[in-house]
């Protein structure tokens, strides 16, 4: 099946520690995003590449790293940087970044 | 002023009901429109694109006023299956790429 996969769905973290959520796409798209949600809250932007070795931080980067070494990965580390993690974490893909943009499943992060 | 704005509702509707949603956005230059839907706890899905002419899917109808800079969601004979969270999302190019913006989202809640 075609999609977009994020792992794990659940995933706490410990103070002072770095997680980092999985994002694999196998729809051969060019432009992956990063969104996180909080509750009653819309989506956030916080990191987005439009191409393999490059991205863009978004609204709200602060405390967070990605890579893009492949086409199909655009991994998101949750740095000990980052206070207040807690929330819901969304990855999206698009053709081209003019297309519509397509969801995994989200990862929820807590802290212990 | 907020990029993407709208009204969070929530809507609370009889089934059968006709409801309308709109989103208004800032950016002038703001190039293409969708509608999501995402249910309680999981990830955002792609409703509907909106084009200029304004489109129609079944009993869902989105529009779009480039004057007045709004977008808007029309649904007819509603359905309990149709609660759910209503976001509109705005693709703006900014610098080199493009972005997505969401809405913070439209709650509703249709009753039998």
């Amino acid at each position: 099946d075609g999609g977009i996969t994020q792992s794990p769905k659940y995933l706490f973290r410990k103070e002072g520690q770095n997680v980092t959520l999985s994002c694999e796409q196998n729809l051969n798209h060019d432009a992956m995003y990063w969104y996180r949600q909080d509750p009653g809250q819309g989506l956030r932007l916080i990191y987005y590449s439009q191409i393999v070795n490059d991205f863009q931080k978004g609204d709200i980067a602060e405390g967070y790293s990605v890579s893009r070494e492949k086409k199909e990965s655009f991994p998101l580390t949750v740095t000990s940087a980052q206070k207040n993690p807690t929330a819901f974490y969304l990855c999206a893909s698009s053709i081209d970044g003019v297309q519509p943009q397509h969801f995994g499943d989200g990862t929820r992060l807590s802290i212990l | 002023r907020k990029e993407v704005e709208q009204d969070p509702g929530p809507f609370n509707v009889p089934e059968g009901a006709t409801v309308a949603f709109n989103c208004t956005y800032s950016n002038s230059a703001s190039q293409s429109f969708f509608w999501y839907r995402q249910d309680c706890r999981k990830e955002p899905k792609l409703l509907m694109s909106v084009y200029s002419s304004g489109n129609e899917d079944g009993r869902f109808t989105a529009q779009l006023n480039r004057a007045s800079q709004y977008i808007s969601l029309l649904i007819r004979d509603s359905k309990l299956s149709d609660s759910a969270t209503y976001l509109c999302a705005v693709n703006t190019l900014s610098g080199s790429a493009r972005q997505l913006t969401f809405g913070s989202g439209t709650q509703l809640t249709v009753l039998p």
